[in-house]
């Protein structure tokens, strides 16, 4: 099966434009999650997305939004960048999203903001 | 909010030695426990997903404890190897779904 995949890799937007990023999940996999990861703040929760349903969102600004389409593909979308944007955002991955199940990492879109 | 505390934060070694490192989080409400390693320019690897307290899981030179009643798990190398050097995540979930909430990690380097 193939895995995770996260399309593009690496991007560079300027502060106040819109940026979506997208996440194909492991065929079969219904729940996918995003994560930010910073330098300063780790590994840090965004939002889960489960049959098309956010299920669960992190503490971020409304800024940052996802949708899941019925193909169980992700995207996530910020508008308004900032430069604290600037991060890898990884999504992940799981087949039923019991929480009790491997969640497979994608690669990642790392972002730059300037 | 799940604090998910990791120590020690990087750790250095000598090619077969065996180590370990500590994860420790939030005991009530606990739903699950992941492991996962990192290498650089690398998706996250899952190692682990625990969920009963006194859970021991092994994966060739790796293993892992967990006490979700005193809220710690333990992860161990034996015979590291520089291949082993890597960024070890831990990560707690307290409901049904994934919500993860993650360590800051522990920095393993095997030296030669």
């Amino acid at each position: 099966k193939a895995g995770v995949t996260q399309t593009p890799r690496y991007l560079i937007k300027t502060r106040g434009q819109q940026v979506t990023l997208s996440c194909s999940p492991i065929s079969g996999h219904r729940s996918v999650s995003w994560y930010q990861q910073t330098p300063g703040q780790g590994l840090q929760f965004l939002f889960e997305y489960f049959s098309e349903t956010q299920r669960n969102k992190g503490n971020f600004p409304g800024r940052f939004s996802g949708r899941q389409f019925s193909n169980s593909r992700s995207e996530m979308n910020v508008s308004t960048l900032e430069l604290g944007d600037s991060a890898l955002y990884l999504c992940a991955s799981s087949s039923s999203g019991t929480g009790q199940e491997t969640q497979y990492f994608g690669p990642g879109t790392r972002l730059l903001v300037l | 909010i799940l604090n998910v505390e990791q120590s020690p934060q990087s750790l250095h070694v000598q090619e077969g030695d065996s180590t370990n490192f500590t994860c420790s989080f939030p005991s009530s409400n606990f739903y699950a426990l992941h492991w996962y390693r990192w290498e650089t320019a690398k998706s996250p690897e899952a190692l682990f997903v625990m969920t009963l307290n006194g859970d021991e899981k092994k994966k060739g030179r790796i293993s892992a404890t967990l006490n979700t009643k005193e809220g710690y798990s333990y992860l161990y190398i034996k015979g590291s190897q520089p291949e082993d050097s890597a960024t070890y995540l831990c990560a707690s979930n307290n409901n049904a779904g994934n919500m993860l909430t993650f360590g800051g990690g522990t920095r393993l380097m095997v030296k030669p």
